[in-house]
């Protein structure tokens, strides 16, 4: 099955900008989406199709997709986009399967 | 505003049957698939399946299958989970989540607010 390998831990400082990557296997060749979870709160969609982002979401929030390894972005980090961030493919070699990201934790300094 | 609201938190015995649901409403509900997911205590998020309440077509998750059923009763525009037999590790959050899909990928939004399970002797 498809794995998405995601760094555990990314910190930042506020006002700077923050990577957070999601490697796969020519990962570039499918669409790549993001969610956002808050502590005590449930997922949030940021980015769909690699780089669009839903009503809402800021612009700080942008997304890329390339090779083996998809990139989510967010500029002028603020304490409040401190979080748990998972990015998530659907595996088209097998029956309609779903498969997340280990999820990455980002802590604003 | 589309929005899912799930059933509240359970706390059930090892063996105990549990059904747990997921109402939609603010959309079409038998246009979308209806996803599930668990995250237990402190873990990332796991893909349980997928039932699209048009016509009940249901996908589960290898990790899964066999071990959850997944329905929908599109009258009442509610999707459920359930387990014959629970076990402590079946111990989790449970969330359910609107499942967009076009021809080439699928995606979740919004999400309901969990489910919180607690399986305990």
């Amino acid at each position: 099955s498809y794995v998405l390998t995601q760094p555990p831990s990314v910190s930042v400082a506020p006002g700077k900008t923050a990577r957070i990557t999601c490697g796969g296997n020519n990962i570039g060749s499918k669409s790549v989406h993001w969610y956002q979870q808050k502590p005590g709160q449930a997922p949030v969609l940021v980015i769909y199709y690699d780089s669009d982002r839903p009503s809402g979401i800021p612009e700080r929030f942008s997304g890329s997709n390339s090779g083996n390894t998809a990139t989510l972005t967010i500029s002028r980090v603020e304490a409040g986009d401190e979080a748990d961030y998972y990015c998530q493919v659907w595996d088209s070699s097998s029956d309609l399967h779903v498969v997340f990201g280990g999820g990455t934790k980002l802590t604003v300094l | 505003e589309v929005q899912l609201v799930q059933s509240g938190a359970e706390v059930k015995k090892p063996g105990e049957s549990l059904k747990i649901s997921c109402k939609g409403s603010g959309y079409s509900f038998t246009s979308y698939w209806i996803g599930w997911v668990r995250q237990m205590p402190g873990k990332g998020l796991e893909w349980m399946g997928i039932i699209y309440p048009g016509d009940s077509d249901t996908r589960y998750s290898p990790s899964f299958q066999g071990q959850v059923t997944i329905s929908a009763d599109k009258s009442i525009s509610t999707a459920y989970l359930q387990w014959s037999s629970l076990k402590a590790s079946d111990t989790a959050m449970y969330y359910c989540a609107r499942g967009v899909i076009t021809g080439t990928t699928h995606w979740f939004d919004p999400w309901g607010q969990g489910t919180l399970v607690t399986v305990s002797s």
